[in-house]
């Protein structure tokens, strides 16, 4: 168990809707992560989160979007959904800004999209 | 060009057999860190090994060992004396900074099974 939680496990939904995934860093980690993880594409650096603010973009749709609350945990954003949207969606938290740490990821949630 | 290779998608062997996962990464940095994940059947991704690019020392955790040779770019993984438990997909990641602010870059993973 890595101490990163992440709510829900499923979610099974129809195109053109949003969701939003949510997830905790462990204790006393700064920095959250989002990936997507599909078999199109792999496992793909979304965003990440340092202290409540943007850190650092790879490659996110404009249709997703993410924030880090006061309490450090995160939610992502997705909405218009497309089938292609399908994947295993992974957050992962560190200590510090910098992604040169070693991550510690959730078990993921998996959207299918219908 | 792929930053990241796993030309390995899968690996079947017996227990006990030694297996070696390759990973060749693409960098023009000279700061890097190579990364090594495990995701398990139950599929999250653990954390397995970080090395930087001025650290080419070969290391040894238990049955695990890794390979880091820059002249070859490639940062490459053996299990010894495999087990069952060791199932699962192993990925090889590159951190590149500072351009790349050390966004990791995830190999495609190569799938190991572990026949009893």
């Amino acid at each position: 168990d890595s101490g990163v939680t992440q709510t829900p496990k499923h979610l099974i939904t129809a195109t053109g809707q949003r969701v939003t995934l949510r997830c905790s860093p462990r204790s006393g980690d700064l920095s959250v992560y989002w990936y997507q993880q599909s078999l199109d594409q792999g496992l793909q650096f979304l965003i990440q989160y340092y202290n409540g603010e943007e850190r650092a973009k790879g490659n996110i749709l404009e249709r997703f979007s993410a924030q880090q609350f006061p309490d450090l945990h995160s939610e992502l954003n997705l909405s218009s959904l497309e089938l292609g949207d399908s994947a295993l969606y992974f957050c992962a938290s560190s200590p510090r800004q910098g992604m040169r740490d070693e991550q510690y990821f959730g078990p993921g949630t998996r959207l299918t999209v219908t | 060009a792929q930053k990241v290779t796993q030309a390995q998608t899968e690996i079947s062997v017996v227990e006990k057999e030694d297996v070696t996962l390759d990973c060749v990464y693409e960098t023009r940095d000279t700061t890097y860190y190579l990364f090594w994940y495990k995701q398990p059947p139950s599929g999250e991704l653990v954390f397995l090994i970080r090395r930087n690019s001025f650290d080419e020392q070969n290391e040894i955790s238990g049955r695990y060992s890794w390979n880091f040779q820059k002249s070859t770019s490639s940062f490459n993984f053996t299990i010894t004396a495999s087990q069952v438990v060791d199932s699962a997909v192993y990925f090889c990641a590159l951190s590149e900074g500072p351009g790349g602010s050390y966004i990791p870059t995830f190999g495609r993973g190569t799938s190991l099974i572990v026949h009893p």
